[in-house]
């Protein structure tokens, strides 16, 4: 089946610095990714859409000038978590989907874990 | 907004018991549902699809029903092990199949040995 890989899978940094996550369809083309965050013992939660060669589209209380989102190519999106703090722990996981049928099950990468001290 | 809830949010049973996860959703026009599994600081695993036109998938030991009108959904697992200890979280998509899903808060099951 198709493979999301994300990278790093965990990720310790301390307060102000920024982290970068890559999120990368493997073995097939996403015009579309999108980035969840999850806290502990909740559910994950949607944060933005990536648009490859476009703008990222972003949830409503996301803020858009601290969660930076490139989707230059159709097998990658980035996340970039700018000057990081501590609240923005958590478990942050990409999707893509495989095609343009409406039928395709989305794929999920594996998730990258934030620890910001 | 469509909210998604996951009943219980905890369970545990002796291992070879039949078990029901109950996930219902507010707005019924999804285009599709979905059942993850998720292990302990792991990403998810998809277990089921179901289309809004269909009333159930099957998959080994795992049995999933859609009833669309009433906004609900049942993961059933059949001769549970231990091994199938996990959380399980149900999604459900929007409008299509290329959209993002809304999750609930999952199920967090324990197979007792």
């Amino acid at each position: 089946g198709a493979v999301v890989s994300q990278h790093p899978s965990r990720v310790i940094c301390k307060s102000g610095t920024s982290v970068k996550i890559e999120c990368r369809s493997l073995d097939f083309q996403a015009t579309t990714m999108f980035w969840y965050r999850q806290f502990p013992k909740q559910s994950l939660m949607l944060m933005a859409t990536s648009n490859e060669g476009s703008k990222a589209t972003y949830e409503q209380g996301v803020e858009k000038d601290k969660f930076l989102i490139n989707h230059a190519s159709l097998t990658l999106s980035t996340l970039t978590v700018t000057s990081a703090h501590p609240e923005d722990s958590s478990f942050y996981i990409c999707s893509a989907n495989s095609g343009g049928s409406a039928t395709d099950t989305q794929y999920f990468g594996p998730g990258t874990r934030l620890t910001v001290l | 907004k469509q909210e998604v809830t996951q009943i219980p949010a905890a369970l545990s049973v002796p291992e070879g018991e039949n078990l029901v996860l109950n996930c219902s959703f507010t707005d019924s026009a999804i285009y599709n549902l979905q059942w993850f599994r998720q292990d302990p600081g792991k990403g998810l695993t998809s277990l089921l699809l179901i289309q809004s036109s269909q009333r159930e998938q099957t998959s080994g030991r795992l049995n999933a029903s859609l009833d669309k009108s009433s906004g609900r959904s049942t993961l059933y697992i059949a001769a549970s092990q231990p091994g199938d200890s996990a959380t399980y979280l149900c999604a459900v998509s929007r409008i299509s199949g290329n959209t993002p899903l809304v999750f609930g808060k999952g199920t967090r099951l324990s197979v007792i040995a």
